[in-house]
C-alpha cells in the first residue's frame, strides 16, 4: 500500500487569498491525482498532477484557478488560487499504486469566509 | 459521458441486519467498478473493486457482482456492525484511465446496535 501525507489537515482561508496543499507518498508512483469534495456532494476529478509537465485538467477547472505542481515521483502540490466561498471543499490526493489501487490522502478541509 | 448512480441515503439498520447499497452506471466500453468507504472522521479507503463482467469483489464481508447486462454493482453485506458504519462511494473508471474515477453521491449508512 501507499502511505500518503496531506497538508494542512485543514485551513480557515479569507476571501481572495490563495492556499498551497502538499501531498507526499512515501513511495515513487507514477500517477497523481487532485480530487475535490464539496460539502454534501460526491468527489470530482480536478487533474492529473504529471512529474516533469503541466497538469492535466479536468472539464471545468483551470490552471489559473488551481495551478500544480509534481517536481517528483512523491511530491505534488494543488494551489487554490483568489479563493471565494464556492472554492469551500475537501481536496483530496490520490495516488495510483504499483497495484493498480488507488489510494487517498486524509485530505485537506478548507473554509473560505 | 460516464456516470454512477447510487441509492440515496441515510439508510439507518439495526446490527446483525442485512444491507444492499444499489449502483448503476453509464459507460462506453468496459469499465472497472469500486466500492470505497470513508468512515468517520477517516480518509477514503478501497473497500473492493472488480475489473470485468461476472467478476465478483468481496472483503470484509461485503460483496458486489459486477453485471454488464444490467449496468450495475450492488453492494452486499449479510449481517452489519455497528462499526460499518460509514459513507460509501461507488465509483468506475474507463478503461485505460486508471485512477480517474467517476463517483457516484455516496450513500451514508448507519447501524445502531
Amino acid at each position: 500500500s501507499a502511505v500518503i501525507s496531506q497538508k494542512p489537515s485543514r485551513d480557515i482561508c479569507q476571501r481572495g487569498t490563495s492556499l498551497t496543499i502538499q501531498c507526499q507518498v512515501d513511495s515513487q508512483v507514477t500517477m497523481m491525482f487532485w480530487y475535490r469534495q464539496q460539502p454534501g456532494q460526491s468527489l470530482t476529478l480536478i487533474a492529473t498532477a504529471n512529474q516533469g509537465s503541466e497538469a492535466t485538467y479536468e472539464s471545468g477547472f483551470v490552471i489559473d484557478k488551481f495551478p500544480i505542481s509534481r517536481p517528483n515521483l512523491t511530491f505534488s502540490t494543488l494551489t487554490v488560487s483568489n479563493m471565494s466561498p464556492e472554492d469551500s471543499s475537501i481536496y483530496l490526493c490520490s495516488v495510483l499504486h504499483s497495484n493498480e489501487k488507488l489510494f487517498f490522502g486524509s485530505g485537506t478541509q478548507l473554509s473560505v469566509l | 459521458g460516464d456516470s454512477v448512480t447510487q441509492m440515496e441515503g441515510p439508510v439507518t439498520l439495526s446490527e446483525e441486519a442485512c444491507l444492499t447499497i444499489n449502483c448503476t452506471y453509464t459507460a462506453t466500453g468496459y469499465p472497472s467498478l469500486f466500492w470505497y468507504v470513508q468512515y468517520p472522521g477517516e480518509g477514503l479507503q478501497l473497500l473492493l473493486k472488480a475489473t470485468k463482467a461476472d467478476d465478483k469483489g468481496s472483503n470484509k464481508g461485503f460483496e458486489a457482482t459486477y453485471r454488464k447486462e444490467t449496468t450495475s454493482f450492488h453492494l452486499e453485506k449479510g449481517s452489519v456492525q455497528v462499526s460499518d458504519s460509514a459513507v460509501y462511494f461507488c465509483a468506475l473508471s474507463a478503461t485505460d484511465s486508471w485512477g480517474k474515477l467517476q463517483f457516484g453521491a455516496g450513500t451514508q449508512v448507519v447501524v445502531t446496535p
